[in-house]
């Protein structure tokens, strides 16, 4: 059974990066889009963005275009997701996630265990 | 993109039936049968309940079934049982330049 483990958790100053790490182990990598879903505190799920590894394309919400990047490391099986500019509002638990275990792209059946990132000065 | 409309909450008791409501536009839901529900209990992640609309993923209890209907899509929980309490979120795709939308999610509280 594919796993998605995530790196741990991380505290940016306003105005700062972050990158943020999705390890897959267990199952293929490359065929299937892995996705970065974040949660703030007491609110709901937000899609950011998401990658299909063995093509090396990537796209995002229009919320997040020109501060989000997302990558992905065929050979070490990783995904990351680095967010610029970084504000108080950015303060949330990020998920990556992939359907991996279902055999497509149609939902989010894996999901890492998410890292939290609080933007403070 | 807006998010999906959810009601906040819902609530029913033990044995009971409870319908989540999801409702979109003609561009996300109305547009694709690629409508999916996630449970997610507090301090966990989201766990895939219900895929395509009304598919259930190996291991998901047969009480939770879902459907749709032009751009409303709905997630039926029968037999509400206690750890059923959660926040449930719908998701559908929304075309290739949006991808996916998430609703705002929904609170059952099982009385």
């Amino acid at each position: 059974q594919v796993q998605l483990v995530q790196s741990g958790a991380e505290v940016k100053k306003p105005g700062s990066s972050v990158k943020v790490s999705c390890k897959a182990s267990g199952g293929t990598f490359s065929s299937y889009a892995i996705s970065w879903v974040r949660q703030a505190p007491g609110q709901g799920l937000e899609w950011m963005g998401r990658i299909i590894p063995i093509l090396g394309i990537a796209n995002y919400a229009q919320k997040f275009q020109g501060r989000v990047t997302i990558t992905a490391d065929k050979s070490t099986s990783t995904a990351y997701m680095e967010l610029s500019s970084l504000r108080s509002e950015d303060t949330a638990v990020y998920y990556c996630a992939s359907g991996i275990g279902l055999g497509g792209n149609d939902a989010f059946d894996i999901w890492g265990q998410g890292t939290m990132v609080t933007v403070s000065s | 993109q807006s998010a999906l409309t959810q009601p906040a909450s819902v609530s029913g008791s033990p044995g009971q039936s409870i319908t989540i409501s999801c409702t979109g536009t003609s561009s996300d839901v109305g547009s694709y049968n690629l409508v999916s529900w996630y449970q997610q209990h507090p301090g966990k992640a989201p766990k895939l309940m219900i895929y395509e609309v009304s598919k259930r993923p190996s291991g998901v209890s047969n009480r939770f079934s879902g459907s749709k209907s032009g751009n409303t899509a709905s997630l039926t929980i029968s037999g509400l049982q206690a750890e059923d309490e959660a926040d449930y979120y719908c998701c559908s795709y929304a075309g290739s330049s949006t991808s996916w939308v998430f609703g705002g999610g929904t609170k059952l509280t099982v009385l």
